[in-house]
């Protein structure tokens, strides 16, 4: 079946380390996307990318670096300097072209815990 | 900047009882307007969408959603809700920004259904 898996699904860190949560799409899509989704504030955009080995910052990427190597995969990387990087982290793709329907498809999420 | 609103951040409601959550939005362009819904250890799906034509769009689980251009509104409608209908509701548009497929999304609305 087509979808959107990320891993891992939860994860804790030490305060000052990096980590790096994984996103794979079988559905061919160009676009993906990463956001955080806090409680209240629902979800926003860290880093999104259009193409392979092209990506572009969100609304708050700050802290975040992304790599799109692969048309598959497009990890997110959540460095020591990111403030308060406890979060659910959710994945998603989208077609590509302007115009389109704009409607993405979701991963089941990254829950990261920052002791 | 665009921004999405939405109203209810809470709703309690009992079984069969009539739901109506708020969405509103601010953007001048040709919009695309979505709600996801995202059910207790499930990801994010698409419960129904808006790109043209009537107003009044039917999705999944006895959901509509009404557009109203006038008021900036996409407002989330079911005439009896069930205890399976527990979730978080997320409101969304597609902005076309600089040629890429922008989805902003609100703030979610969680709903708990009383048997």
């Amino acid at each position: 079946d087509g979808g959107i898996t990320q891993s891992p699904k939860y994860l804790f860190r030490k305060e000052g380390q990096n980590v790096t949560l994984s996103c794979e799409q079988n559905l061919n899509h160009d676009a993906m996307y990463w956001y955080r989704q806090d409680p209240g504030q629902g979800l926003r955009l860290i880093y999104y990318s259009q193409i392979v080995n092209d990506f572009q910052k969100g609304d708050i990427a700050e802290g975040y670096s992304v790599s799109r190597e692969k048309k598959e995969s497009f990890p997110l990387t959540v460095t020591s300097a990111q403030k308060n990087p406890t979060a659910f982290y959710l994945c998603a793709s989208s077609r590509r072209l302007a115009g389109d329907t704009g409607e993405l498809f979701f991963g089941e999420g990254s829950r990261l815990t920052v002791l | 900047a665009q921004s999405v609103s939405q109203h209810n951040h809470h709703v309690i409601l009992s079984e069969a009882a009539s739901l109506e959550l708020g969405c509103n939005y601010s953007y001048g362009g040709t919009v695309n307007l979505f709600w996801y819904v995202q059910y207790p250890g499930q990801h994010l799906q698409l419960l129904l969408k808006y790109f043209s034509g009537d107003p009044l769009v039917k999705g999944i689980k006895g959901f509509e959603a009404e557009f109203i251009k006038s008021k900036f509104s996409f407002n989330l409608r079911k005439p009896s809700v069930q205890w399976s209908d527990t979730a978080e509701y997320f409101c969304a548009v597609n902005a076309l920004w600089g040629g890429y497929n922008k989805l902003i999304f609100g703030a979610g609305t969680r709903l708990a259904v009383h048997p």
